[in-house]
């Protein structure tokens, strides 16, 4: 079955530091993965996939076959980054994606 | 154009009783997913529809049931609730549904069960 994992329920960082958001993934298959981002009151909006390989929002995330890993990076964190982040797999045929449990990111000055 | 519309935004049901949850998906979508968000089982998939035929469940009993109407809308219902299914429903609409296309999430509907 396929399961993600994102060890970290809170990470706090000061502003202009480098972020790293853990995601590791289980799946037999060939994996299609996925950053969510929530920011406060705003609904669930996806933040970039591995299949485009670009950077949004200075964000990006490589996918590790080998480490079964999607780590988000930023090389220097901004207030406005703070939310809640969603590592998420696409499995199956039609739009089921599973998502990890989320960790909140807090920039602070 | 008008992103995915869930309604009611909030509903607080008594155990026992049932329940009716709305989404209208972008304009153009046909693909339509719900997904139930509680803190201790965060994100979990219930089913997805696509031109009004259910193309995939998630692991939830079969008082979770939904349907899509022609114009995609969707509608998804809970039969003898129980406190557990409190949680938020978030409703997510894509063209096709396909692994390429992008997921649009509503902004859910908070079901308190009491």
């Amino acid at each position: 079955a396929q399961r993600v994992t994102q060890p970290e329920k809170l990470l706090s960082v000061f502003k202009g530091a480098p972020v790293e958001l853990k995601c590791n993934y289980s799946y037999s298959g060939s994996p299609e993965l996925f950053w969510y981002v929530q920011y406060s009151r705003q609904r669930l909006q996806l933040l970039l996939r591995h299949i485009s390989r670009e950077s949004i929002k200075g964000f990006t995330a490589d996918l590790n076959k080998g480490e079964t890993s999607f780590h988000l990076k930023k090389p220097f964190a901004q207030e406005e980054d703070s939310a809640m982040y969603y590592c998420a797999l696409f499995t199956g045929t039609a739009s089921k994606l599973t998502f990890g449990t989320g960790t909140r990111l807090q920039v602070t000055l | 154009k008008a992103g995915v519309t869930q309604t009611p935004r909030y509903l607080i049901k008594t155990r026992g009783q049932q329940v009716t949850l709305s989404c209208s998906p972008i304009s153009g979508h046909r693909s339509v997913s719900w997904y139930q968000q509680t803190p201790g089982q965060g994100l979990q998939f219930l089913f997805e529809y696509f031109s009004e035929t259910q193309r995939n469940k998630g692991n939830f009993p079969g008082r979770f049931s939904g349907r899509q109407f022609s114009n995609s809308r969707s509608e998804m219902n809970v039969s003898t609730l129980e406190l557990g299914d409190s949680a938020l429903y978030l409703c997510a609409s894509s063209s096709s549904g396909d692994r390429d296309t992008e997921a649009f999430f509503g902004q859910g509907t908070r079901l308190t069960v009491v």
